[in-house]
């Protein structure tokens, strides 16, 4: 079955613990991103990556980090959390453009409580 | 600054009545016009998508209504049925350097009552 997976699911912390949400895709889609969703916010793109070593910053960029060092697996990586990160957290992958298909496929989330 | 706007943020609609949700956009450069679902405790998926060089999309009774001049698409759910509540994502799409940059709006939150 092609899907996303995120890990974990749900997550609670306290400022300043790092941690690392991983995230998997069997699609072979090179194209990955993360996104944060807040209430009255909609989606934000944090980083995405086009490749294997190809990572770059979104539109909310501060705080996190990313590594795409194998094309199925894209971590995000926060070194300091800190209460306004407490947020839910999604994965996304996408086909190579040039295919016609433009289809982003979501994990499941990752909910964040950061204390 | 939001680059998509989306209204209304909520929206309640009686079984078998018509759903409308409304996005405008600023940007010209932006060339694809998706809607994501997003039901509770998952991840959004791809509904319907449009590109700006058609006015409309029907794929059962889901229609993406798309104004070019004004800027502005809409989201029609005919026939709407308690399975439609989800949230309901508006997104727009530019295509530079290889890669489709993708930008949300807020998200509208669709009941549909019995």
């Amino acid at each position: 079955e092609a899907q996303v997976t995120q890990n974990p699911r749900y997550l609670i912390t306290v400022t300043g613990k790092k941690l690392t949400v991983t995230c998997s895709q069997n699609m072979n889609h090179e194209y990955m991103s993360w996104y944060r969703q807040d209430p009255g916010l909609g989606l934000r793109q944090i980083y995405y990556s086009m490749n294997v070593e190809v990572t770059d910053k979104g539109d909310v960029p501060e705080g996190y980090k990313v590594s795409r060092k194998e094309k199925r697996n894209f971590p995000l990586i926060l070194e300091s959390p800190s209460p306004n990160q407490t947020s839910l957290y999604f994965c996304a992958s996408r086909a190579t453009p040039g295919t016609g298909r433009y289809e982003q496929y979501f994990g499941p989330g990752t909910r964040l409580t950061v204390t | 600054q939001q680059q998509v706007k989306q209204s209304p943020q909520s929206l309640i609609v009686q079984k078998g009545g018509i759903s409308i949700i409304n996005c405008a956009y600023e940007n010209t450069a932006f060339d694809y016009f998706p809607w994501y679902q997003q039901f509770p405790g998952k991840g959004p998926a791809l509904l319907i998508a449009i590109r700006p060089d058609v006015s409309e999309k029907k794929e059962g009774r889901f229609t993406i209504s798309f104004n070019k001049s004004a800027k502005q698409f809409s989201l029609h759910i005919m026939d709407s049925q308690p399975g439609d509540s989800a949230t309901y994502f508006c997104a727009a799409g530019i295509t530079s350097g290889g890669y489709q940059k993708v930008t949300f709006g807020i998200g509208t939150k669709l009941q549909v009552i019995p």
